[in-house]
């Protein structure tokens, strides 16, 4: 058990619907990632937050959206959903220094997303 | 081109060999790690270096900065073992990781 937590393990859905992911990263790491894992394209680094701002972007659609809490919980929020954005996601958490190092990260157990 | 690129993409042993498994990238890096997901799923993080070696039970990992070259090696391979494993690396210039498309080892009893 790496410590971090995310809901639901699983989501249905259908075309064109809006879903939230919810991540709560392990106890004392500010820094939370999110990442999609397709058959296609593999593991790909969404987004991070670092103490509840954005810190990095990656290949992130203008349809998703994150946000980190006072709680240091995340949210990952996708909308118009495609069929192609059926996948794997998956939150990490890692402690991160002043100086910006960032620590070994651990994978929370990942929501499957099916699209319909 | 990638800029993560392992070799195999698929490897098949037998128990007790000697498994090695490379990772080549192509940018500048701070820090590299080594993940394994089960058939199942869920990643769980093996090393993450940034230079020399680390040891953990039966596996080893190696970095050569200057080569741009890591690999992960597993000694008396066991069918636990099985699993795909992925290469990720953390550019100097950003905070993002870009991945490896993994290797899947398969190891047979």
């Amino acid at each position: 058990d790496s410590g971090v937590t995310q809901t639901p393990k699983h989501l249905i859905t259908a075309t064109g619907q809006r879903v939230t992911l919810r991540c709560s990263p392990r106890s004392g790491d500010l820094s939370v990632y999110w990442y999609q894992q397709s058959l296609d394209q593999g593991l790909q680094f969404l987004i991070q937050y670092y103490n509840g701002e954005e810190r990095a972007k990656g290949n992130i659609l203008e349809r998703f959206s994150a946000q980190q809490f006072p709680d240091l919980h995340s949210e990952l929020n996708l909308s118009s959903l495609e069929l192609g954005d059926s996948a794997l996601y998956f939150c990490a958490s890692s402690v991160v220094s002043r100086t910006g190092w960032l620590g070994e990260q651990f994978f929370g157990p990942g929501t499957r997303l099916t699209v319909l | 081109k990638n800029e993560v690129e392992q070799s195999p993409q698929n490897l098949t042993a037998q128990e007790g060999e000697f498994i090695t498994i490379n990772c080549s990238y192509s940018v500048g890096i701070s820090a590299l790690h080594w993940l394994q997901q089960h058939p199942g799923g869920g990643i769980v993080s093996l090393f993450m270096l940034s230079s020399g070696k680390k040891k953990h039970g039966r596996l080893i990992a190696t970095i050569n900065i200057q080569e741009k070259h890591s690999s992960l090696h597993i000694t008396a391979s066991h069918p636990r073992d099985s699993a795909v494993y992925i290469c990720a690396v953390k550019a100097s210039s950003n905070y993002k990781l870009t991945f490896g498309k993994g290797t899947l080892l398969t190891v047979n009893p």
